[in-house]
């Protein structure tokens, strides 16, 4: 079966440092992945994503940066974090074709102070 | 792109009682998505549909995409349903990258 695993759950970090949240499918080969965030009080807003190695395309223009270094590894990452960057961070994957169900990860709490 | 609209925002009932929530949407779509969010953050699919109805367990999904709308609902509401449900469409017609709705934050009093 397919799984999808996201880590550092949680994290604090100062402003002006880097950041770099990993997430990892099993069990699908060549799949959709996608960034969201959540900010405090608002819904899910796409960030980047990728059909494939190396492929990104990033939806609003922001201090965020994804790479896709290996089909099923999708990392978010910041040279030096911003306190607007605090928020609640999703990995996802879809694979196939369109309207396929969507697995989310279980999420990483990013806190800048 | 599409907008998504959920009602009610927040909703308080009684346990036992029966649940609907509901999606309303702007563009047509290939299919339309109901996730539940717990409060560790934690997001799970609960049904992908396209047309008709879906039921698991006490859930039932709904949708009409002539009038591009979709209902949740839950019967013999539990506490343990408390939780926030989000309805999810595509962007565009055929696209995958999905557009939220805000969320509706269900709390089922015992």
């Amino acid at each position: 079966s397919q799984t999808i695993h996201q880590w550092p759950a949680t994290l604090v970090q100062p402003v002006g440092s880097p950041l770099s949240l990993e997430c990892t499918v099993e069990g699908t080969s060549n799949p959709n992945l996608y960034w969201y965030r959540q900010a405090a009080g608002r819904g899910l807003q796409l960030l980047f994503y990728s059909v494939g190695i190396g492929q990104i395309s990033s939806e609003v223009p922001q201090n965020l940066s994804a790479s896709r270094p290996q089909d099923r590894q999708f990392i978010l990452s910041s040279k030096k974090l911003l306190l607007s960057d605090s928020g609640f961070y999703l990995c996802a994957f879809s694979w196939g074709g369109t309207g396929n169900t969507i697995y989310f990860g279980e999420g990483s709490w990013l806190t800048v102070v | 792109k599409n907008e998504v609209e959920q009602s009610p925002q927040n909703l308080t009932a009684q346990e036992g009682e029966f649940i609907t929530i509901n999606c309303s949407y702007s563009v047509g779509i290939s299919a339309l998505h109901w996730l539940q969010q717990h409060p560790g953050g934690g997001i799970v699919s609960l049904f992908m549909l396209s047309s008709g109805k879906k039921k698991h367990g006490r859930l039932i999904a709904t949708i009409n995409i002539q009038e591009k709308h979709s209902s949740l609902h839950i019967t013999a509401s539990h506490p343990r349903d408390s939780a926030v449900y989000i309805c999810a469409v595509p962007s565009n017609f055929g696209n995958e990258k999905l557009t939220f709705g805000t969320g509706t934050r269900l709390t089922i009093i015992p």
